[in-house]
């Protein structure tokens, strides 16, 4: 998928515990996207970051949900204390700086929450 | 409030035929639009855009039609192939600002495409 790189693909975890998913964009692009999928249901966006800066982030739960992506290194979407319903589809996107660029999407991180 | 609709959950058609998806949406500063393929366990793959200033853009066996007037978007395969068979979600992004890069998706819309 264009190169975007997830991991894990799946991730297992108990509630309670804190869930980390990783993201490498397609060399080049400087902007990421972090979209979640719940069962049934379209992709809904969560947060837009630039290296080091937050875009937008209007997608995101106010509690337990953060994101990064520094200056070296992959993007980081971490959840803390997950909860049931959490379990979802994690997808990352990536795309280059200029405007009008598609986004290219990763096959995703599969969380589930025992 | 889901201001990108695909109101078809899912459409059969026979090989060769043509495919036609439809998309919906609400909000008049939208002016990107996209359409994704996805199969099951991958992510969604980029097939084709436009941009609101135009009406219509064609890539091989695809084309996006916008009506800007009627607020919807069509996506025609023609012809239609087995492997075309998909979930098909239609995207879009607002103009300016930091909401840029913030695609809305549609609920998407299930195509099969039958031997």
């Amino acid at each position: 998928n264009a190169g975007v790189m997830q991991n894990p693909r799946h991730l297992v975890r108990r509630r309670g515990q804190e869930a980390r998913l990783r993201c490498s964009p397609v060399k080049g692009h400087s902007h990421v996207y972090w979209y979640r999928q719940l069962p049934e249901e379209g992709l809904k966006f969560m947060v837009y970051l630039q290296k080091e800066n937050i875009i937008d982030e209007s997608g995101m739960p106010k509690e337990r949900f953060s994101a990064e992506f520094p200056k070296e290194g992959p993007s980081i979407l971490r959840i803390q204390q997950v909860v049931r319903g959490d379990s979802a589809a994690y997808f990352c996107a990536s795309s280059p700086p200029q405007p009008g660029q598609p986004q290219h999407f990763g096959d995703g991180t599969r969380l589930s929450i025992l | 409030d889901q201001q990108v609709k695909q109101n078809s959950p899912s459409l059969s058609v026979q090989e060769g035929r043509i495919s036609i998806l439809n998309c919906d949406y609400t909000n008049s500063m939208f002016d990107y639009f996209l359409w994704y393929k996805k199969y099951p366990a991958e992510g969604p793959t980029f097939l084709i855009s436009i941009s609101s200033i135009k009406d219509k853009n064609e890539d091989g066996r695809f084309t996006v039609f916008l009506n800007k007037s009627a607020k919807h978007l069509s996506l025609h395969i023609v012809p239609s192939q087995p492997g075309d068979s998909a979930v098909y979600f239609c995207a879009a992004s607002l103009a300016g600002g930091t909401s840029y890069g913030k695609l809305t998706f549609g609920q998407g819309t299930i195509l099969t495409v039958h031997p």
